[in-house]
């Protein structure tokens, strides 16, 4: 079965302080990978999608990146954290082929002080 | 482009009784629809989905119909219980494999 890992669970970071947010799936091959942030009281906003390794689509301009250096791991990195970056990271994957459906992880919660 | 509208909250229910959850979209193809749901300090779980107009998702004793002509996609229970409590998003997924999510509507039920 298809499982999705997301670590860590919980980071508290200061402002200015660098961000690594891992997230590999197991069990399929070829996923379409999503990271979301959601904000406090907010809705889900995509951050970025991959169809591919090296492949990153961004969606929102920011000081956050992505990078995809195996088939199913999705990383998402900062090198200067801000306090607007705090909120609840979300990855998702996909199976390539018409199945249509998000499976999310069980997110990462970012807390910038 | 695409989006999505959900009913904001919070809503506030006594035990057993009957939601409904509003959510309209905007899309120019045929959208899929969903319902994902979201437990406290949890990631999102697909509830439902409809493919096309007409179809009923049904999970759990929630359903919700793709309306193609009121663009809506309402969620619905008959009778709620405490362990419902979440937030629910509603989304749609166009043929670019991007998906939309509205802001999502908090949902307590007291005993």
């Amino acid at each position: 079965s298809q499982t999705i890992h997301q670590w860590p669970a919980t980071l508290v970071q200061p402002v200015g302080s660098p961000l690594s947010l891992e997230c590999t799936v197991e069990g399929t091959s070829n996923p379409n990978l999503y990271w979301y942030r959601q904000a406090a009281g907010r809705g889900l906003q995509l951050l970025f999608y991959s169809v591919g390794i090296g492949q990153i689509s961004s969606e929102v301009p920011q000081n956050l990146s992505a990078s995809r250096p195996q088939d199913r791991q999705f990383i998402l990195s900062s090198k200067k954290l801000l306090l607007s970056d705090s909120g609840f990271y979300l990855c998702a994957w996909e199976l390539r082929r018409g199945a249509n459906v998000l499976t999310f992880g069980a997110g990462s919660r970012l807390t910038v002080l | 482009g695409d989006s999505v509208t959900q009913m904001e909250g919070p809503v506030t229910l006594s035990e057993e009784a009957f939601l409904t959850i509003n959510c309209t979209y905007t899309a120019t193809g045929y959208p899929s629809l969903f319902w994902y749901v979201q437990y406290p300090g949890e990631g999102l779980q697909l509830l439902l989905k409809a493919t096309k107009a007409d179809d009923k998702g049904s999970n759990k004793g929630f359903e919700a119909t793709y309306r193609k002509e009121t663009t809506s996609f309402h969620l619905e229970k008959g009778s709620v219980q405490v362990s419902d409590s979440a937030v629910y998003f509603c989304a749609l997924s166009d043929t670019g494999n991007q998906f939309y999510f509205g802001t999502g509507t908090s949902l307590t039920v007291i005993p």
